[in-house]
């Protein structure tokens, strides 16, 4: 079965810093893997996804993530964190093989403070 | 702003109430799904509709129904509810990529409050 872990809870980083949010998957067949964000009081929102055509992946709001098969990590990246950018991201991965429906797994979530 | 409509945002019921929640998608989606998301947790896979056909029945208590009347509409029965049903729910779609891949489309979701 398909999973992911998001590693730390909670990330805190400073207005203009670096923000790293990592997340490391399990899957016995090459997953699909996304990145939702997800405001106070709001619904999901879905950053990026990693489908097999490139390795580094862009997103919205200027996120990226990056697939590293040899680490199973989907690690998220901003380089100049923004006061916007708090939220609660959630890493994603689907046993979709490409021919039938694919059930999306959650990770835990991690909650992104910015400071000014 | 999202493109799957939920309503109502809030909703406050008793255990012995029946009401409902609606979802509405105009992307021309043939899937929708409901989640639940209780807090500070990731949401869970409660119904998938395909091609307005029930698909995916994640064993959740028949106390919740869902129905999907039209390509465009989801609605979510609710009646008997118990206070731990208290949660965020979560309305999504997807185009047919997505049903495989699991890209989906959220709306902002429905906060219930059981007393």
């Amino acid at each position: 079965a398909q999973s992911v872990t998001q590693l730390g809870s909670h990330v805190s980083v400073s207005e203009g810093a670096l923000v790293l949010l990592r997340c490391n998957y399990s899957s016995s067949v090459p997953p699909y893997l996304f990145w939702y964000v997800q405001y106070p009081n709001q619904g999901l929102q879905l950053l990026l996804k990693y489908t097999s055509a490139a390795t580094l992946v862009k997103g919205i709001n200027g996120f990226e993530a990056e697939f590293k098969k040899s680490e199973t990590s989907f690690h998220l990246t901003k380089p100049s964190a923004h006061m916007s950018d708090a939220a609660e991201y959630f890493c994603a991965v689907s046993d979709g093989d490409g021919t039938s429906y694919g059930k999306l797994t959650f990770g835990q979530g991690t909650i992104l403070t910015v400071h000014p | 702003d999202t493109e799957v409509t939920q309503t109502p945002k809030h909703l406050v019921m008793g255990m012995t109430n029946k009401k409902s929640l609606k979802c509405e998608q105009h992307m021309g989606h043939r899937a929708m799904y409901w989640y639940k998301q209780k807090a500070k947790k990731p949401p869970e896979l409660m119904f998938v509709y395909s091609y307005e056909k029930l698909s995916i029945n994640e064993s959740v208590p028949s106390r919740f129904s869902p129905e999907c009347p039209n390509s465009s509409l989801l609605n979510l029965h609710l009646h008997a509810l118990q206070p731990e049903d208290s949660a965020l729910y979560l309305c999504a779609s997807s185009h047919r990529q997505g049903y495989q891949s699991g890209e989906l489309f959220f709306g902002e979701g429905s906060r219930l409050t059981v007393l």
